[in-house]
């Protein structure tokens, strides 16, 4: 099975930062990977597809690359509503998690 | 806009089966285009996968699940529903309801999450 990890586990950060998150796999998984926000109380929002595939409606503030077994999810200049917890996904597998608060 | 809606009891008693089911709403729950699924998280932690139903029909589930879970399909009820048997309290958490794109290999459509807790 593939296994999947995120870091940092928690990530403190000022409105108008940039923030990386890294996740890896356990083996190579090309470009199939998805990246998820979740907001305390609230289901979980497709940010990214494919690694970098934008979902209609996100801000271009949020970015996605990486193939093979590492990813990264950037978001250029941290906004109030991107403090939440960011998870990554393959197939039916998800990383562990990484909240972003605030600084 | 495809719109997804978890129903069922929010408590469930050790050794009982947890019944929920997902009503589609804006699309076709026969379209070729989907594939629905369950998702759980536990209050505090992370998304667990429970499982997925594909247009062919073909099930898939999280093998630490795949003994106790069934997810199937209700065509002229446009609903597709999760029964998860024997329950304990380590199952207790927030069950959503998922479309996933071909496509894009991502669940892109959630409902908005149904706790269920196990207690007696």
């Amino acid at each position: 099975d593939i296994q999947m990890t995120q870091s940092p586990s928690t990530l403190s950060a000022s409105v108008g930062d940039r923030v990386t998150i890294t996740c890896r796999a356990s083996q190579s998984i090309s470009s199939w990977l998805a990246w998820y926000q979740q907001k305390p109380g609230k289901a979980p929002k497709l940010l990214i597809y494919k690694a970098s595939s934008l979902e209609s409606g996100v801000p271009s503030r949020f970015s996605g690359s990486g193939s093979g077994t590492e990813f990264t999810l950037t978001i250029s200049s941290l906004q109030p509503d991107d403090f939440a917890t960011y998870y990554c996904q393959h197939q039916f597998t998800f990383g562990p998690g990484t909240k972003v608060d605030i600084k | 806009q495809l719109q997804l809606q978890e129903s069922g009891p929010g408590l469930v008693k050790p050794s009982e089966t947890l019944s929920l089911t997902c009503t589609v709403s804006g699309g076709s729950i026969s379209s070729s285009s989907y594939y629905w699924g369950w998702i759980r998280q536990p209050p505090g932690k992370g998304l667990e996968w429970i499982g997925s139903i594909y247009y062919s029909g073909s099930t898939y589930y999280n093998p630490s699940l795949k003994s106790r879970v069934t997810i199937s399909v209700d065509t002229s009820k446009n609903q597709f529903s999760l029964k998860l048997s024997s329950v304990t309290a380590a199952d207790t958490a927030v069950y959503y309801c998922t479309s996933g794109s071909y496509s894009n290999d991502a669940f892109d459509i959630w409902g908005q999450g149904t706790m269920v807790t196990v207690s007696s």
